[in-house]
């Protein structure tokens, strides 16, 4: 398997409603990052979320992480239409100066 | 707001010719990577470039692929001999400190296409 699977592969909701996207990882991770990127177009960094902490928040964004089942989950609430896009979760293994990217969720927000 | 640019945004190219992708990172960032995305699937790490030289670099980054800060604020790939294969987007990026530990910013990306 790969690291940095999200799921779903695909989701689709209402504006206004919330959009829950998980990722699984296999390695240890020093820290785990959430990237949008809309058709298109390059990456933009949502949030990183480091290995010590459970959640963080940023605006509409709630990222959680549990290192004990390599997992982690990125809330969007209250969605906009704009929020559509390809959602990506990345993590930096331990000691490795790379990031991996995960294979993505597409949100899909209906106005 | 600092960013980083990439050129071309869209570059086409006959199949074993040479291609240079150019990138400007955020001037004070000392660490650069590239990364591409082929169509439909998921981004892929290339190389990172720290103090003038390579740090690391993935499997994909084989001789047919070189990386140069060749004035200070440039940062290139180049590809030798394209491949049909090597059609992606390529991603250009750059963080202040260790990527992970500071967000990292990319660029809009080059869309390659090999003919």
């Amino acid at each position: 398997s790969q690291q940095g699977e999200e799921d779903p592969q695909a989701l689709s909701i209402q504006e206004g409603e919330n959009a829950t996207m998980n990722c699984s990882y296999k390695t240890s991770i020093n820290n785990l990052q959430w990237y949008r990127q809309n058709s298109g177009r390059g990456l933009v960094h949502l949030i990183l979320i480091r290995s010590n902490e459970r959640e963080k928040h940023s605006g509409r964004l709630r990222v959680t992480l549990d290192t004990s089942k390599k997992s982690s989950s990125l809330l969007i609430t209250a969605s906009r239409a704009a929020d559509t896009a390809s959602y990506f979760c990345a993590t930096l293994e331990g000691g490795y100066q790379k990031v991996t990217f995960g294979t993505g969720t597409k949100l899909q927000v209906i106005p | 707001e600092p960013e980083v640019t990439q050129t071309p945004s869209h570059q086409v190219t006959q199949m074993g010719q040479e291609v240079i992708l150019r990138c400007v990172p955020i001037s004070n960032h000392l660490y650069f990577y590239w990364y591409r995305q082929i169509l439909g699937q998921k981004v892929e790490f290339l190389v990172s470039f720290y103090n003038n030289e390579i740090s690391e670099k993935s499997e994909i980054f084989d001789d047919q692929f070189s990386v140069e800060r060749p004035d200070g604020s440039n940062f290139t790939l180049k590809i030798r001999s394209t491949k049909l294969e090597d059609s992606a987007m390529y991603f250009c990026a750059s963080s202040e400190a260790r990527i992970g530990v500071t967000e990292a910013f990319f660029g809009q990306g080059t869309r390659l296409t090999v003919v």
